[in-house]
C-alpha cells in the first residue's frame, strides 16, 4: 500500500448536514484523488489535487468540494449531504516513479 | 482514453492459471494497459501495467498482443484469495491528471 488512511471508515448522517471525509498519506505523493463507487457505475472521479492548494474537478464533482492545505491531507466536503451521495468513497495517490494510483481502504457514507 | 471490453465473469480452479482477457481495439500509441483488482469492500489494488512488451511481477504476468488491441492478465497459480473483480484500464501513462476510468471489470471466482 502507499500509506493511505481514510477517516472516518463508516459514517451515517442526515440529509442537509455537512460532512467532511479525510484522506491522509505518508509517502509525500504530489497527486491525490477522490473517487466514489456505486453499484453499476464502477469508480468515478470526484476531484483530484496536483499539489497544495491545487485542485481540479473530476466527472462527478457537483455537490462536493475539496481542500488540500498540506501535502499529506486531502479533504472531501459535502456541504449539504443528499441521499444520492450515499456511496463508498475512495482516496488514491499517484506514485510518481511507476505512475500508478494506490487506493485507501474506503469510507462508507450513508445519508438518510 | 480507449474503451476496454472484459467478460463479466470467469471461474477458475484453485492452483490453476487464471487468464483474464481484455479487448482495447482503439488503444493509442501512448496509452498503457493497467490492471487493478478489487476484493470485496476493499480499495482497488494495483497489479501490473505495460505499454507493448510483456510484463511480469510477483503478482501476475501481462501479455499484450503485437497489435496492442488486446491483452491477457495471467495469475499463474490462482488461490481463493484471488477471488475479486479485475479491471483492465487503458490510459495515457504519464501525468497525474490522466485519471483512471474504471469499467465494470471481470468477476473472477476461484473455487476448490
Amino acid at each position: 500500500d502507499a500509506g493511505i488512511t481514510q477517516s472516518p471508515r463508516h459514517k451515517v448522517t442526515e440529509t442537509g448536514t455537512p460532512v467532511t471525509l479525510r484522506c491522509h498519506q505518508t509517502e509525500n505523493h504530489r497527486y491525490m484523488y477522490w473517487y466514489r463507487q456505486d453499484p453499476g457505475h464502477g469508480l468515478r472521479l470526484i476531484h483530484y489535487s496536483y499539489g497544495v492548494k491545487d485542485t481540479d474537478k473530476g466527472e462527478v464533482s457537483d455537490g462536493y468540494s475539496v481542500s488540500r492545505s498540506k501535502t499529506e491531507d486531502f479533504l472531501l466536503t459535502l456541504e449539504s449531504a443528499t441521499s444520492s451521495q450515499t456511496s463508498v468513497y475512495f482516496c488514491a495517490t499517484l506514485a510518481g516513479v511507476t505512475d500508478t494510483q494506490y487506493f485507501g481502504p474506503g469510507t462508507r457514507l450513508t445519508v438518510l | 482514453d480507449a474503451k476496454t471490453t472484459q467478460p463479466p465473469s470467469m471461474d477458475c480452479a484453485e492452483g490453476r492459471a487464471a487468464n483474464l482477457p481484455c479487448n482495447h481495439s482503439t488503444i493509442s500509441g501512448n496509452e498503457y494497459v493497467y490492471w487493478y483488482r478489487q476484493i470485496h469492500s476493499q480499495g482497488p489494488q494495483y497489479i501490473i501495467h505495460g505499454l507493448k512488451n510483456n510484463e511480469t511481477n510477483e503478482m501476475a504476468s501481462l501479455i499484450i498482443t503485437e497489435d496492442r488491441k488486446s491483452s491477457t492478465l495471467i495469475l499463474p497459480h490462482a488461490t481463493l484469495r484471488d477471488t475479486a473483480v479485475y479491471y483492465c484500464i487503458v490510459r495515457v501513462g504519464t501525468g497525474g491528471g490522466n485519471k483512471l476510468t474504471f469499467g465494470t471489470g471481470t468477476q473472477l471466482k476461484v473455487e476448490l
